[in-house]
């Protein structure tokens, strides 16, 4: 079972580049979401999207933008990397939204603006 | 500030005591979640509590959730170094979106 896949693991930018986390999930799950972890902050959402076709904003969206055209994939785009988007990040799925489902979390990409 | 607050930020043990971490907030939660993150790795679900006061065990591992929904423990009794790892609690405030707290990074020395 791949479960949720995510690539790169490892990315270094510098400012002002663009580039596209990538997510994929092979459980037909509805529900697939972005997370960023910092240190002392936890995880914070940034998109996530309900099904085919539909996404909207989580907590912090600002710099990201997403799109979802099949159920499998989940993109994550970075229009123009700032340092303040150093972080790792998380994308996760869920068989559908609901506060009492389980989500599964990819491995994390690591990304590095400088 | 965090939705979710979770206390201790770290904690440091031997192998084969007893700890106990915690998850508040001032917000009612439908059910709170309880995750271990590893190094590298993505947060793996531990427990879901669904009604206020329940107790569920997993193992050595003890979750309770508080009777007005607002907050939640985790007891390990007897940690070993396997328990090692980030403690992460969750809920979610409307049924789009999950919040997660900062977590608990826990050590366990043999």
């Amino acid at each position: 079972n791949a479960g949720v896949t995510q690539t790169p693991k490892f990315q270094v930018l510098k400012t002002g580049q663009s580039m596209t986390l990538q997510c994929a999930q092979d459980m037909n799950h509805e529900y697939m979401s972005w997370y960023r972890q910092d240190p002392g902050m936890g995880l914070r959402l940034i998109h996530y999207s309900v099904g085919a076709g539909i996404t909207d904003q989580g907590e912090v969206p600002n710099g990201y933008n997403v799109s979802r055209s099949t159920t499998e994939d989940f993109p994550l785009r970075l229009l123009s990397a700032a340092p303040s988007q150093t972080s790792v990040y998380f994308c996760a799925s869920k068989t559908r939204q609901g506060w009492n489902t389980e989500a599964f979390f990819g491995q994390g990409t690591r990304l590095t603006v400088v | 500030t965090q939705l979710l607050e979770q206390s201790p930020q770290f904690l440091s043990i031997q192998e084969g005591e007893n700890l106990t971490v915690y998850c508040n907030s001032s917000s009612v939660f439908s059910s709170l979640q309880w995750y271990r993150q590893e190094p590298g790795e993505g947060p793996v679900l531990l427990v879901t509590v669904v009604t206020g006061g329940e107790v569920k065990k997993l193992k050595r591992l003890t979750f309770q959730f508080g009777d007005a929904r607002k907050d939640s423990s985790l007891h390990i009794t007897a940690a070993q170094p396997g328990d090692t790892g980030l403690y992460l609690c969750a809920g979610a405030p409307s049924n789009n979106d999950m919040r997660f707290g900062a977590g608990t990074r826990l050590t366990v020395k043999p």
